[in-house]
């Protein structure tokens, strides 16, 4: 069946560095990916689309990655702040999502 | 624009029971959907419609049903309700199913089946 992977591990990194987060797909070839952001008690929040054509997209400080030979999409934030710490959920189609990565940008 | 709004908040229900969640939204979006989260589970895909009486079933649908009367509305009934179903649901919508549109998500309503 269809999987979305992310590497359900938290992630804490020192303000002020990059941010790496992974997803990784399986048994099928996403025409795109969304990136959403969730805080606690709340709904996810759109991010950035990556369309399979697309090798990079750029918002800001945020960056992501498609590469369809190694099925994955990594997801990157510079010069991270405290205020970026949430998880972050990755999906593709509109149905399937990742379980989600959360992120702890310490002071 | 209120963008997505889901009621109640809360709910605490006794096993057996039925109710209904409330979904609605402002922005003309064709597609709507509700989730569950669990836990290690992620967003699961209970069940969808690309407009109005039009409905389809997602990932986890036993259990739950859902209409479609107008393009705003998109309500989530528990016939009977099971602790299983213990959960936070998510409608989102988004502007056309299929394609490259972001989805928007509402607040959430967070349902314990004692």
């Amino acid at each position: 069946s269809q999987k979305i992977e992310q590497n359900s591990e938290a992630l804490n990194i020192q303000e002020g560095k990059t941010a790496t987060l992974t997803c990784n797909y399986t048994n099928y070839s996403p025409a795109y990916l969304q990136w959403y952001r969730q805080d606690p008690g709340r709904g996810p929040v759109f991010l950035l689309l990556i369309r399979e054509n697309e090798k990079e997209k750029r918002k800001e400080r945020l960056k992501v990655t498609f590469d369809t030979t190694l099925k994955q999409s990594l997801f990157h934030i510079t010069a991270s702040q405290p205020a970026d710490s949430a998880t972050y959920l990755c999906a593709s189609h509109q149905f399937y999502f990742g379980t989600g990565t959360s992120l702890t940008v310490i002071p | 624009n209120a963008g997505v709004t889901q009621t109640p908040k809360f709910q605490v229900l006794k096993t057996g029971q039925s109710m209904t969640l409330q979904c609605a939204q402002d922005m003309n979006h064709e597609y709507m959907s509700w989730y569950r989260q669990d836990p290690g589970m992620g967003l699961r895909l209970i069940h969808y419609s690309v407009g109005a009486g039009i409905t389809d079933q997602g990932e986890v649908p036993n259990g739950y049903n859902v209409s479609r009367s107008t393009t705003e509305d998109f309500p989530l009934r528990l016939l009977s309700a099971a602790p299983s179903q213990t959960s936070v649901y998510f409608c989102a919508s988004s502007f056309l199913a299929g394609t490259y549109n972001e989805q928007f998500f509402g607040p959430g309503t967070r349902l314990t089946v004692l």
